[in-house]
């Protein structure tokens, strides 16, 4: 299958600090991508769908000022958390669609583990 | 709102058993359906999609789709412990301006007994 890979897998910060979480896809270009936040026994939750070379669609309820999100090519994508908060400790997973297959199946990221202090 | 249902179990199988994993979901115009395996502490990983009604195998793996039920369903053949996994059921749907999205639902939790 088609790989995706996350940076970094782990972050720990202080309330009031930014993280930047970056998400790349490896061997195919991924004109769309998505992001989710995932919290302890919960399901994935979509906060967004990030399209290249444009402005990312945000789900309702997603501050889209507190979670900045970049796709600026074809292989890249930064979800930005700013002024992080403890309420916002999470489980971050992007995720991209192949273009190459007629299946156009989502691969996910493995992950960011956000603890905001 | 689109809905995807799952028995969030856990769902308990002796080694060698099969496992069925049930879904239903509520929009009649999702498409494609997806099953996602996810281990603890890590992102969720393709196991099988399908598309169209009746059964797909792929190796100890096979979903089963019912659209006039609005009903998904995997089964796993002869249960193994590494198996035990929360499994993800995922619907895509056609969601408005060519674009598609991904609704899961919250997973079922499978404990494979040795």
């Amino acid at each position: 299958g088609a790989v995706v890979s996350q940076h970094p897998s782990r972050v720990i910060c202080k309330s009031g600090t930014s993280v930047k979480i970056e998400c790349r896809s490896l061997d195919f270009q991924a004109t769309t991508m998505f992001w989710y936040r995932q919290f302890p026994k919960q399901s994935l939750m979509l906060m967004a769908t990030s399209n290249e070379g444009s402005k990312a669609t945000y789900e309702q309820g997603v501050e889209k000022d507190k979670f900045l999100i970049n796709h600026a090519s074809l292989t890249l994508s930064t979800l930005t958390v700013t002024s992080a908060h403890p309420e916002d400790s999470s489980f971050y997973i992007c995720s991209a669609n192949t273009v190459k297959q007629s299946t156009d199946t989502q691969y996910f990221g493995p992950g960011t583990r956000l603890t905001v202090l | 709102q689109k809905e995807v249902e799952q028995n969030s179990g856990p769902l308990s199988v002796p080694e060698g058993a099969i496992a069925s994993l049930n879904c239903t979901y509520s929009d009649r115009g999702s498409q494609s359906f997806f099953w996602y395996r996810q281990y603890s502490g890590k992102s969720p990983e393709l196991i099988m999609f399908i598309y169209s009604n009746g059964d797909k195998e792929d190796g100890r793996f096979t979903a089963q789709l019912n659209k006039a039920s609005q009903y998904v369903s995997l089964l796993i053949r002869d249960s193994q412990p590494s198996d035990s996994a929360t499994y993800l059921c995922a619907v895509k749907a056609y969601s408005g301006a060519g674009s598609y999205q991904l609704t899961f639902g919250k997973g079922t939790k499978l404990s494979v007994i040795p």
